[in-house]
């Protein structure tokens, strides 16, 4: 069976574009996630659904950051006018169950790189 | 809040020699203890994980990690380097609800 995709795997955007990130979770998988990865650091938690729930998003660092997952499969992560400081990979992830000792497997990821 | 320390940026290790990734994490229960690998391009991959009972977990392509509560510490370890093992390793730390708390990991370079 397919892993986690994610599209598209590099988004250049000028400052002050939208863009929107794309992440097909494993078929059946109940939670998804979304981490920021800066360049030399580990991932960073953005936000987590629970099938089209979205019961955390703590970690979106601004509300130019908006992620949906409407019938609880694919998610995307739309974030409006971009800045420079958004340039980094986006990484999603899905697991079986809700905990976190469930396996998260992660996608390659989107490289974002606003000019 | 759970957090994780990778104290090593950088290791570089001659291949067929040992290898130890260090770890700490600060949490106030016993933790779920994970290793992932990430190589370039590619997504991250459990290499293994640690909940409870024995403290000596082994994992895929050889690893192994021991969790320390004393020391707070989940080092991971291989005896003997391949030059496929170069990549990226983080460890991260789960808290009793769905989030995970990754450090910044390491880079690992073989040498021939």
């Amino acid at each position: 069976g397919a892993g986690v995709s994610q599209s598209p795997r590099y988004k250049v955007a000028k400052r002050g574009q939208d863009v929107a990130l794309r992440c097909d979770p494993i078929s059946g998988h109940v939670s998804l996630f979304w981490y920021q990865q800066a360049l030399g650091q580990g991932p960073e938690f953005l936000t987590y659904f629970q099938n089209e729930a979205q019961l955390d998003k703590s970690g979106l660092p601004s509300d130019r950051f908006f992620a949906e997952r409407p019938e609880g499969s694919v998610s995307t992560l739309k974030i409006q006018r971009t800045q420079q400081e958004d340039s980094a990979v986006y990484l999603c992830a899905s697991s079986q169950g809700t905990g976190s000792y469930n396996e998260q497997f992660f996608g390659p990821g989107t490289r974002l790189t606003v000019l | 809040a759970q957090s994780v320390t990778q104290p090593d940026i950088h290791i570089t290790v001659s291949e067929g020699a040992s290898l130890e990734l260090r770890c700490n994490y600060s949490y106030g229960a016993t933790p779920y203890l994970f290793w992932y690998v990430q190589s370039p391009g590619q997504g991250l991959q459990l290499l293994l994980k640690y909940f409870s009972g024995d403290t000596l977990v082994q994992g895929i392509k050889g690893f192994e990690a021991e969790f320390k509560r004393s020391q707070s510490s989940f080092n991971l370890r291989k005896p003997s380097v391949h030059w496929s093992d170069a990549a990226e390793y983080f460890c991260a730390v789960g808290a009793r609800d769905y989030k995970l708390s990754f450090g910044a990991g390491t880079t690992v370079t073989v040498r021939a």
